[in-house]
């Protein structure tokens, strides 16, 4: 499992809280990923990190934000929560470039 | 950007039944093509990848073909088994030298016994 942790793996929350979500990999990779899945559209990038303090969005960035202060934690960060965002998001660590991605085992976030 | 097209959405097969789902991608500079598979429940687990420099890649009873020409990768699984059941998803990387992925919207694959 490519020593990937995410935390909490099961969250309940209220529109408007602050949520943060954390990844925590043991194997120094340097590329870290972000996705969320929903029904119907598969995974897609919210942020991605190719190094510490190096951070980019990707194609559903909007209403999050990300931290990578250490190379083995990738910060995820939900400032306002809407209820749009209740999904599973999904941690992933890149290899061999970064094209080869390896997943954590995911958060269940619910935005009531 | 990239965009991955994936198809049949759902297929059921019967146990033994050969499986093939295709994807298309758009962006021709795109030079890596893996596939996962992912279980009720489970994360995504990376099953088999092809690179563009070659058209063929087997694992046992999976496969990868690759058309750079069609702009077009398709998995195969032979002798389907119960265990083959799940949500299997393609992806390309946007561009040679990307490291991101972009992910088709996965094909639910039921194998009957």
């Amino acid at each position: 499992d490519a020593g990937i942790t995410q935390s909490p793996r099961h969250k309940v929350t209220e529109t408007g809280t602050p949520v943060t979500l954390r990844c925590h990999q043991t194997e120094n990779h340097r590329y870290m990923y972000w996705y969320r899945q929903d029904p119907g559209h598969g995974l897609r990038l919210i942020h991605y990190s190719y190094g510490v303090k190096d951070t980019d969005k990707g194609e559903v960035s909007d209403g999050y934000s990300v931290s990578r202060s250490k190379t083995e934690d990738f910060l995820l960060t939900l400032e306002s929560a809407t209820s749009s965002q209740t999904s599973v998001y999904f941690c992933a660590i890149g290899v061999a470039g970064g094209n080869e991605q390896f997943f954590g085992p995911g958060t269940r976030l619910t935005v009531l | 950007g990239e965009n991955v097209e994936q198809h049949p959405s759902t297929l059921s097969v019967q146990e033994g039944d050969s499986a093939v789902i295709k994807c298309t991608y758009s962006d021709s500079a795109s030079n890596y093509f893996p596939w996962y598979k992912q279980e009720l429940g489970k994360r995504p687990q990376l099953i088999i990848d092809i690179r563009s420099n070659v058209g063929e890649k087997k694992d046992q009873r999976i496969a990868v073909t690759l058309n750079k020409t069609a702009k077009h990768f398709s998995l195969h699984i032979t002798e389907t088994q119960p265990e083959d059941s799940a949500v299997y998803f393609c992806a390309a990387n946007p561009g040679a030298g990307s490291y991101q992925l972009t992910f088709g919207k996965g094909t639910k694959l039921s194998v009957i016994p």
